[in-house]
C-alpha cells in the first residue's frame, strides 16, 4: 500500500520564478495538507484541501496557493519566489473525520531551494 | 502558535529507556495528544497518540497526566534509529483542524 508520494524530490529556482509541487495521497485518504518546513525548524502549516476546496489556512501569503483534484491528489503553487521560500515542502494526508484520533501521513518532501 | 512545550533536545544512552516530556497546559477535552517523528531526510512519521489513558504500540508508549495538562513519550529501549526529532501535538474533534507543530525535542542516542 503506497503511502504518500511526492514530486518532484529536489528542485532548484530562481528569484521571481514559479514553482508546481505534487502530491498523491495515501490510498483511501481524502483530505491534503501542506506544510513547509525551514532548516531546524518544525512544519508549518500551510494550508488544507478538502472536497476539492481549501478547507484551511495558515498565515502564508497569497503567493502560496493549491489545488486539490477529483482523485483528492494535490497540488501547491508558489508563485514569485522569494530566497525565504528555500524549505522542506511537506505534504500530509488523511481521512476525514470528526475525531481527534485522525492520524496524518506524510510524504518525504520536496526540497526546495531557491538561488 | 504551537500548544505544547517540549524540551530543545534531549540525550540517552542506547538500550536505555527514553522518556519525552510534553507540556500542554491549554488541552482542551476533546484534544487528543499525538506524537510524530521525523528522521533525518525524511517526513515526519506517527509514533502514537491518545485521549485520557496511558497508551501502548510497537514503537512506543504515550503516558498522559491525570489533569491532562501534560504527557511522556516512553522508548523502552532506545536504538540509534530512534535519533530524531519528536513532536507531541494536539489534535482536536473537528474535521478541519489545523495542526499545529512546535519545534519538537531532538533526541540523540549514544552508543
Amino acid at each position: 500500500d503506497a503511502g504518500v508520494t511526492q514530486s518532484p524530490t529536489h528542485l532548484i529556482k530562481t528569484r521571481g520564478q514559479q514553482v508546481t509541487l505534487r502530491c498523491s495521497p495515501k490510498s483511501g485518504h481524502d483530505t491534503v495538507s501542506w506544510y513547509q518546513q525551514a532548516l531546524g525548524q518544525g512544519p508549518q502549516f500551510i494550508f488544507q484541501y478538502y472536497e476539492e476546496e481549501e478547507r484551511q489556512r495558515g498565515n502564508f501569503p497569497d503567493r502560496f496557493s493549491g489545488h486539490q483534484f477529483p482523485n483528492y491528489s494535490s497540488e501547491l503553487n508558489v508563485n514569485a519566489l522569494l530566497l525565504g521560500d528555500s524549505a522542506l515542502y511537506l505534504c500530509a494526508s488523511n481521512l476525514d473525520r470528526a475525531t481527534g484520533a485522525n492520524v496524518l501521513t506524510f510524504g518525504a518532501g520536496s526540497r526546495l531551494t531557491v538561488l | 502558535d504551537a500548544k505544547t512545550t517540549q524540551p530543545n533536545s534531549m540525550e540517552s544512552n542506547e538500550e536505555e529507556p527514553v522518556h519525552l516530556p510534553c507540556n500542554h497546559s491549554t488541552i482542551s477535552g476533546t484534544d487528543y495528544i499525538h506524537w510524530y517523528r521525523q528522521l533525518p531526510s525524511q517526513g515526519p512519521e506517527y509514533v502514537i497518540h491518545g485521549l485520557t489513558s496511558n497508551v501502548n504500540n510497537r514503537m512506543a508508549s504515550l503516558a498522559i497526566a491525570e489533569d491532562r495538562k501534560s504527557s511522556t513519550l516512553i522508548l523502552h529501549r532506545a536504538t540509534l534509529r530512534d535519533a530524531a526529532v519528536y513532536y507531541c501535538i494536539l489534535r482536536g474533534y473537528d474535521r478541519d483542524d489545523k495542526i499545529i507543530f512546535g519545534k519538537g525535542t531532538r533526541l540523540h542516542i549514544l552508543p
